[in-house]
């Protein structure tokens, strides 16, 4: 099975905000609500961001939130920090009970 | 302390045998799902596997099908990655994971990784 798929990269500048889209098929994205967001920064262990399409672990911003339309959904960032630059993977239960992850997007805050 | 910790990662050539053990502490190991994920050096992420709380449900991603076996043992609190007929492209850090349900309520999303382990399959 292909991977979900996401832009390679994205940019923006401190303080604006920008939207990662992570698009499927009806056997996974659009067929589920177990869509979920983790962010992953160089030689370290991926975080979760996201869950369920659109809740947020404790602990994680309220700048991050999460939605989905069809088999598209999306993670968005609001109020950039340099923090936020980093690895961004959406993944998706699928009908095969398994699950499958986006190819990754680069996140540069300039 | 609550965390995950893989081990048994090294060079082994291509066909050969290796299995990764993950240690879990600080929390009751036997109430989670537990996956396992890799990540090719420079690439994404994939998902490999899932094992049930009480290890009667498998599932496997279809790159490692037939070759890779999960199973755990919740006694020693350890999660085993058996890696069978390895390829070069089984090369890749391997995490285990936490799947943040509970019982039989698997989400499939991961709330505790561990920092991995490096396995790479060359000649």
């Amino acid at each position: 099975q292909s991977a979900l798929t996401q832009p390679a990269s994205v940019s923006g500048s401190p303080g604006q905000s920008i939207t990662i889209s992570c698009t499927g098929t009806s056997s996974d994205v659009g067929g589920y609500n177990f869509v979920s967001w983790y962010q992953q920064h160089p030689g370290k262990a991926p975080e979760l961001m996201i869950y369920e399409v659109s809740n947020r672990p404790s602990g994680v911003s309220d700048r991050f939130s999460g939605s989905k339309s069809g088999n598209t959904a999306s993670l968005t960032i609001s109020g950039l920090q340099t923090d936020d630059e980093g690895d961004y993977y959406c993944t998706s239960y699928t009908t095969s009970s398994t699950l499958i992850f986006g190819g990754g997007t680069k996140l540069t805050v300039l | 302390q609550v965390q995950l910790v893989e081990s048994g990662g090294g060079v082994v050539q291509p066909g050969r045998s290796l299995r990764l053990p993950c240690a879990a502490s600080g929390f009751t190991f036997s109430s989670h799902a537990m996956h396992w994920v890799r990540q090719s050096p420079g690439k994404g992420l994939e998902w490999v596997s899932i094992i049930s709380y009480d290890g009667v449900y498998k599932y496997y991603a279809d790159s490692v099908k037939g070759r890779f076996t999960i199973s755990r043992d919740n006694s020693k609190n350890t999660l085993y990655l058996q890696m069978d007929s390895l390829r070069s492209e089984d090369t890749a850090v391997y995490f285990c994971a936490r799947d943040r349900g509970t019982g039989s309520s698997s989400v499939w999303y991961f709330d505790l990784w561990g920092r991995g382990t490096l396995v790479t399959v060359s000649s």
